[in-house]
């Protein structure tokens, strides 16, 4: 079955600490690779996705992820974190044939404490 | 540009009861999901519109539950009777063709539903 895993529920980071988010995929193909932030009582952000090109991408907020092909992770990152960053964070990845659906893993709470 | 509109935010019925949530998605864009998120999951896909014909609704269950896309562009998810276990958020989500390259998904900010 196609999914995508999140080993963490939680990450705590001190706040100025750099940061690391983690995401694997086991999906056919090559997906698309995409991640979600989500605060309380709000849907789903867009931060950044992968196609292809360079594995480091940047996104929104000074966060990026790298791609590593050979063990089909994704994982987010940011150099220094901030409190405000504190949220949920959701890997995603979009198939790229058939109903071209997208796949969501079970999300990490970020916490980043002052 | 104006993102996905959902209403209502909020939604307590009881069970058996019936509800319906709407969704406008951001304008031009031809595929509309709905999302189910439970507490501590997440999103899982009930359906995904292409203009007003249905792409994927394998997860939907549709002895309940019902959607529809009347002129491809906004849709409505409803609930006929509603179980304790729908209390959830439902998240609406709109995106260019996905077959076009990169095409992102954007989301609503969702109805948080509660079924006592």
């Amino acid at each position: 079955a196609q999914s995508v895993a999140q080993p963490e529920d939680q990450v705590n980071v001190a706040e100025g600490n750099p940061l690391t988010v983690k995401c694997t995929y086991s999906v056919s193909g090559n997906p698309y690779l995409f991640w979600y932030v989500q605060y309380p009582n709000r849907g789903l952000q867009f931060l950044l996705k992968y196609i292809t090109g360079d594995n480091l991408v940047k996104g929104s907020y000074g966060f990026e992820a790298e791609f590593n092909k050979s063990q089909t992770s994704f994982h987010l990152k940011k150099p220094s974190a901030l409190v405000s960053d504190s949220a949920l964070y959701f890997c995603a990845v979009r198939l790229t044939s058939g109903t071209y659906k997208y796949i969501f893993g079970t999300g990490t709470r970020l916490k980043v404490l002052a | 540009e104006a993102g996905v509109a959902q209403s209502p935010r909020y939604k307590i019925i009881e069970k058996r009861q019936s509800v319906a949530f709407w969704c406008n998605p951001i304008s031009g864009h031809a595929t509309l999901y709905w999302y189910q998120q439970i507490l501590g999951q997440g999103p899982k896909l009930l359906i995904q519109f292409q203009n007003n014909g249905v792409v994927d609704d394998s997860q939907l269950p549709k002895d309940r539950f019902s959607a529809e896309r009347l002129k491809g562009v906004d849709s409505t998810l409803k609930i006929q009777p509603a179980k304790l276990e729908d209390s959830a958020v439902y998240l609406c989500a709109s995106s260019l063709d996905p077959t076009r390259f990169g095409a992102t998904q954007y989301f609503g900010p969702g109805t948080r539903l509660t079924v006592l």
